[in-house]
């Protein structure tokens, strides 16, 4: 009974680096996305899938890329790592009727 | 463009007292509207969801509204108690349901004993 599952749980990146953030879900749930926190900003979604092999942009995808080749693991990569990029980062996933899971956070620091 | 705005940005209230959190939205073309728990340092806990065609719903001492010819949304908190202290946020998936969904910046909470 997992849910959305994030890994890791926090990350310190320095700037330039490359990582990926993994989320999986065993809900066999269509729809799965990316959300970043910030404060003052609230929850701003990144990238989304419809299903498998199909994803898109959202609000602020700018350095993120994300594939998705299963219906459970919908990974983040962080292309080049910027101080801009330190956030809390979540993975959420929904049946199509909406209802949303959400895993715990990665809290990624870049320095 | 849809932007959700919830309102007060923070609230402290006395142990059993009911109380009302605001979420309003600007495009009435929602699929449906959640609203969400979260306790610092953790992730969101779905509370409440309310489909387009429905006006409210309710779980234990929760209560939703939804008005969507005025773009408004409240949650309803009955007799509160200090565990109920977090950050409530609403969000809206916009009709079309593509899993997108559309954050407030939440209200943050304080039930004192």
């Amino acid at each position: 009974n997992a849910g959305v599952t994030q890994t890791p749980k926090f990350q310190v990146l320095k700037t330039g680096q490359s990582m990926t953030l993994q989320c999986a879900q065993d809900m066999n749930h269509e729809y799965m996305s990316w959300y970043r926190q910030d404060p003052g900003m609230g929850l701003r979604l990144i990238h989304y899938s419809v299903g498998a092999g199909i994803t898109d942009q959202g609000k602020v995808p700018n350095g993120y890329n994300v594939s998705r080749s299963t219906t459970e693991d919908f990974p983040l990569r962080l292309l080049s790592a910027a101080p801009s990029q330190t956030s809390v980062y979540f993975c959420a996933s929904s049946y199509s009727w909406g209802w949303a899971f959400f895993g715990q956070g990665t809290r990624l620091t870049v320095v | 463009k849809q932007e959700v705005t919830q309102i007060p940005a923070a609230l402290s209230v006395p142990e059993g007292e009911n109380l009302v959190l605001n979420c309003s939205f600007t495009d009435s073309a929602i699929y449906n509207l959640q609203w969400f728990r979260q306790d610092p340092g953790k992730g969101l806990t779905s509370l409440l969801l309310i489909q387009s065609s429905q006006r409210e719903q309710t779980s234990g001492r929760l209560n939703a509204s939804l008005d969507k010819s005025s773009g408004r949304s409240t949650l309803y908190i009955a007799a509160s108690q200090p565990g109920d202290s977090a950050t409530y946020l609403c969000a809206v998936l916009r009709s079309g349901n593509t899993g997108k969904l559309i954050f407030g910046q939440g209200t943050t909470l304080q039930v004192k004993p």
